[in-house]
């Protein structure tokens, strides 16, 4: 069955540190992929998307994401991190094609410390 | 536009009663998905609908149901509630299905069963 896994639960920050959060799926096939986040008291938001192209991909404040198609990975990247970055992040993938359901990770908890 | 709403925001119900959540998608949106979200099994997807249709379901018991109306309103139904089913409920409205469009989220109805 596919799986998301993010490895980082819990992320602790200083600001203007950099960040990396790993996100790796078990399914084979062409996958689109997404990094959503959820800023405290707000609603769950897109932060970027994969469909294809370009595997770099760059989302809203600053945020990018790189996909490794050998490594089964969408690793979210910052490289400097502020106080309102503070938020969990999930990834989500689902193989391509229409009606197929999204699977998700559990999340990883980032507080970014001023 | 409006975003997506969800009604009632919070809900206390005891074991054994049913429950009835509501979502309205943003407007010209056709796809709702339903989530449940708990701090240790993160997001877990319930089911969407698109076009008054269940397209996709996840894995959870019968007791969790749900429709989709001609305007694209959703509802879910919880029958029978158990302790376990304390949550925060999601619901998300995308244009087209979930695994090619960004998902618009609601702020969530929090259910307590006691």
């Amino acid at each position: 069955a596919q799986s998301v896994s993010q490895h980082n639960h819990h992320v602790i920050l200083s600001e203007a540190a950099s960040l990396e959060l790993g996100c790796n799926y078990s399914y084979g096939g062409t996958v689109n992929l997404f990094w959503y986040v959820q800023y405290p008291g707000q609603h769950l938001q897109l932060l970027l998307k994969y469909f294809s192209g370009d595997p770099l991909v760059k989302g809203i404040k600053g945020f990018e994401a790189e996909f490794i198609k050998s490594k089964f990975s969408f690793n979210l990247r910052k490289p400097s991190v502020q106080w309102s970055d503070t938020a969990e992040y999930f990834c989500a993938v689902t193989n391509a094609g229409n009606n197929r359901k999204l699977i998700w990770g559990l999340g990883t908890s980032l507080a970014v410390n001023p | 536009k409006a975003g997506v709403t969800q009604t009632p925001r919070y809900l206390i119900k005891t074991r054994g009663q049913q429950v009835t959540l509501s979502c309205s998608p943003i407007s010209g949106h056709r796809s709702v998905s339903w989530y449940q979200q708990t701090p240790g099994q993160g997001l877990q997807f319930l089911f969407e609908y698109f076009s008054e249709t269940q397209r996709n379901k996840g894995n959870f018991p019968g007791r969790f149901s749900g429709r989709q109306f001609s305007n694209s309103r959703s509802e879910m139904n919880v029958s029978t509630l158990e302790l376990g089913d304390s949550a925060l409920y999601l619901c998300a409205s995308s244009f087209q299905t979930p695994g090619t469009d960004t998902q618009y989220f609601g702020p969530g109805t929090r259910l307590t069963v006691l």
